[in-house]
This record gives C-alpha cells, sequence and structure tokens, in this order.
C-alpha cells in the first residue's frame, strides 16, 4: 500500500528566509504525489502535482518540490517564505493506479508558522 | 459560482437531530468524494461516487449517510451522531477516465460540531 510520511508536524520560519517542509513516500509502483495547502477554515488547494514527468515540479506561488526516487522524496521547498504562506501543508501520494476515481493518501500535514 | 461549493460551512447539532450536508461542483466533474478531517488526524476518506454509482464506502458507520442525485451533486445526511463525530467535512470532485489527472479539487468544508 501507499503512503507518505511528513516529518515535522511544525515549521517557523522568519519572513524572507527559505522554507523546507519534508516528505518520503512508500510506494510500491512509480507514483503520482502532489502537495496541497489548507489555509485556516479554507479546503484543500493543490500546490503541484509529480506525475512522472520532470523530477522538478514547479507550483503556485513559489513553492517546488523534488522528486527523489533514490530516497524516496519528495520535499517542498521556495526560496523565501512570505507572511501569506503561513498555512497547513500535506503531502499527498495517489493509492489508485490507472482507476476511474483517485483514492490520495494524505500524510499528517506540517503546519507552517511564518514570523515577522 | 465557480469550483466546489459546500454548505453550511457550519452546524451545530445533537445526537439526536437529523442534518444534511450539501456539496455542488461546477467543473464538469464526474466523480465526487466526501473526506473527514479530524484535528491530528490524517485526512480520512468517507465515500466515492463515479457517475451517480457509488464505489467505495470505506466502512463508514450507517449513522452517515450519502446520497449523489447527480454528477453535480453530493449531499451527506447525518442521523443519531456522536461528538466524536464533530470534524470538517470535505467534498471533493475530479475527472474520470482519460481527463482525469490525478488531483482532487475540494471544497472549503462543513465544520460540524456534534454536542
Amino acid at each position: 500500500a501507499q503512503s507518505v510520511t511528513q516529518l515535522d508536524s511544525h515549521v517557523s520560519v522568519s519572513e524572507g528566509t527559505p522554507v523546507l517542509l519534508r516528505c518520503n513516500y512508500s510506494s510500491s509502483y512509480s507514483p503520482s504525489l502532489f502537495w496541497y495547502v489548507q489555509h485556516p477554515n479554507k479546503g484543500l488547494q493543490l500546490l503541484l502535482k509529480y506525475t512522472s514527468a520532470a523530477t522538478l515540479v514547479k507550483g503556485i506561488n513559489g513553492f517546488e518540490a523534488e522528486f527523489k526516487k533514490s530516497e524516496t522524496s519528495f520535499h517542498l521547498t521556495k526560496p523565501s517564505a512570505h507572511m501569506s504562506d503561513a498555512a497547513e501543508y500535506f503531502c499527498v501520494v495517489s493509492d489508485r493506479y490507472g482507476g476511474a476515481t483517485n483514492k490520495l493518501i494524505f500524510g499528517t500535514g506540517t503546519l507552517l508558522a511564518v514570523q515577522p | 459560482e465557480t469550483g466546489v461549493t459546500q454548505t453550511p460551512r457550519h452546524l451545530v447539532m445533537g445526537m439526536t437531530n437529523k442534518k444534511s450536508l450539501k456539496c455542488e461542483q461546477h467543473l464538469g466533474h464526474n466523480a465526487m468524494y466526501w473526506y473527514k478531517q479530524s484535528a491530528k488526524k490524517p485526512l480520512e476518506l468517507m465515500f466515492v461516487y463515479n457517475f451517480k454509482e457509488q464505489t467505495e464506502n470505506n466502512s463508514v458507520p450507517s449513522r452517515f449517510s450519502p446520497e449523489c442525485p447527480n454528477s453535480s451533486h453530493l449531499f451527506l445526511h447525518l442521523h443519531t451522531l456522536q461528538p466524536e463525530d464533530s470534524a470538517l467535512y470535505l467534498c471533493a470532485s475530479s475527472h474520470t477516465g482519460t481527463a482525469n489527472t490525478g488531483e482532487l479539487f475540494f471544497g472549503e468544508g462543513s465544520r460540524l460540531t456534534v454536542l
């Protein structure tokens, strides 16, 4: 079965400094991986996705993630944090391959705090 | 309206009440999903519908009863809930078949509190 592990439940950075949110995955086949963001009292918004094309994936709001098969990692980064980046971030793996509907397995989330 | 819309955004109910959550998607998708988001727990998939047919029930208690009258609307009927059912209930939708790009599109959720 597919799974993801988010290595940090909380990350705090200062505005203008880099962001690194770590995620490791487990998959028996070439996975589809996603990062979603959830701002307070909001639904989940897709930041970026990896589906076996380029290993460096660029997303919205300056975020990017690199798929590293040898390390089974899909860490999320951003060069310079903004106050509006404060939110909860979820690493997600798809547990369905080639099916009609999607079965996404969510990590436990990383709460990002951005200090002024 | 665009995207996935959920109503009500907040709901407080007693354990003996009957209420319903509504979800509507304006994205032309054919699959719809209910997820439960509880504090300090990963999102839990509850139900999946494909072209109005239920394709997945993730061992959800019968006090939660889904209904999908068409590909654009999804309901979650609630009755005799327990306090531990208090959570954020998220609706999502996706394409199916060759148009499926793998991701889900989420609504903003319905925050349920059971007293």
